[in-house]
């Protein structure tokens, strides 16, 4: 049973304001990673994270930051939400080593007016 | 670079109908395959898994088997059910580096009863 949260599942919000969204884990993992889903339904890597203190941008560039300050917890922030951000938002872990899967939450749905 | 390509859906079946998705890779090294499978309002959960070639992943009556000389690692099902209508993303992982997943596009499957 994977053990990895989002909150919030929905998220409703004008233009302009500033979003944090939350991803934590229990299960110890040190790698981390957020996903954008397009409505066609492509996951995109927009960041991955190592271990504590570190972030690194993924494949699809984003206006989006992230920070791991603790192991279990990588947050995503959005400065200025604009309308070309809506979409799902997904968290992911994994322990290291080869062969190991990546366990998902729930997502965030993010709608930007 | 490394790549997926899997069947633009959606596939549409009727209860009990056998299930083909086609997935095909592109990879240097000897990358690991997956199955993923995404229910509306969720995230993705691993369905299954192969580490090397001719390994063959099974759970759920789902079955897919790593096949290096035609670099794919088509998902299967003897008979579906209308519990099974989601989407299904096939993936690979390079086991060098960070190990990142690459996915494919997606196939939406829809069972009717």
């Amino acid at each position: 049973e994977a053990d990895i949260y989002q909150t919030p599942r929905y998220l409703v919000i004008g233009t302009g304001k500033k979003i944090t969204l939350e991803c934590s884990q229990t299960m110890g993992h040190d790698k981390m990673y957020w996903y954008q889903q397009d409505p066609g339904m492509e996951l995109h890597l927009i960041h991955y994270s190592y271990g504590v203190n570190s972030t690194e941008k993924g494949d699809l560039s984003s206006e989006s930051t992230v920070s791991r300050i603790r192991t279990e917890h990588f947050p995503l922030t959005l400065e200025s939400a604009r309308p070309s951000h809506t979409s799902q938002y997904l968290c992911a872990s994994s322990e290291f080593g080869n062969h190991n899967e990546q366990f998902f939450g729930p997502g965030t749905r993010l709608t930007v007016l | 670079g490394d790549s997926v390509t899997q069947m633009e859906g959606p596939v549409t079946l009727s209860e009990e109908a056998f299930l083909t998705i086609n997935c095909t890779y592109t990879a240097t090294g000897y990358p690991s395959l997956f199955w993923y499978v995404q229910y509306p309002g969720e995230g993705l959960q691993l369905l299954l898994k192969a580490t090397k070639a001719d390994d063959k992943g099974s759970n759920k009556g789902f079955e897919a088997t790593y096949r290096k000389e035609t670099t794919s690692f088509h998902l299967e099902k003897g008979s579906v059910q209308v519990s099974d209508s989601a989407v299904y993303f096939c993936a690979l992982r390079v086991n060098t580096g960070f190990q990142k997943l690459v996915f494919g596009t997606g196939t939406r499957l829809l069972v009717s009863p």
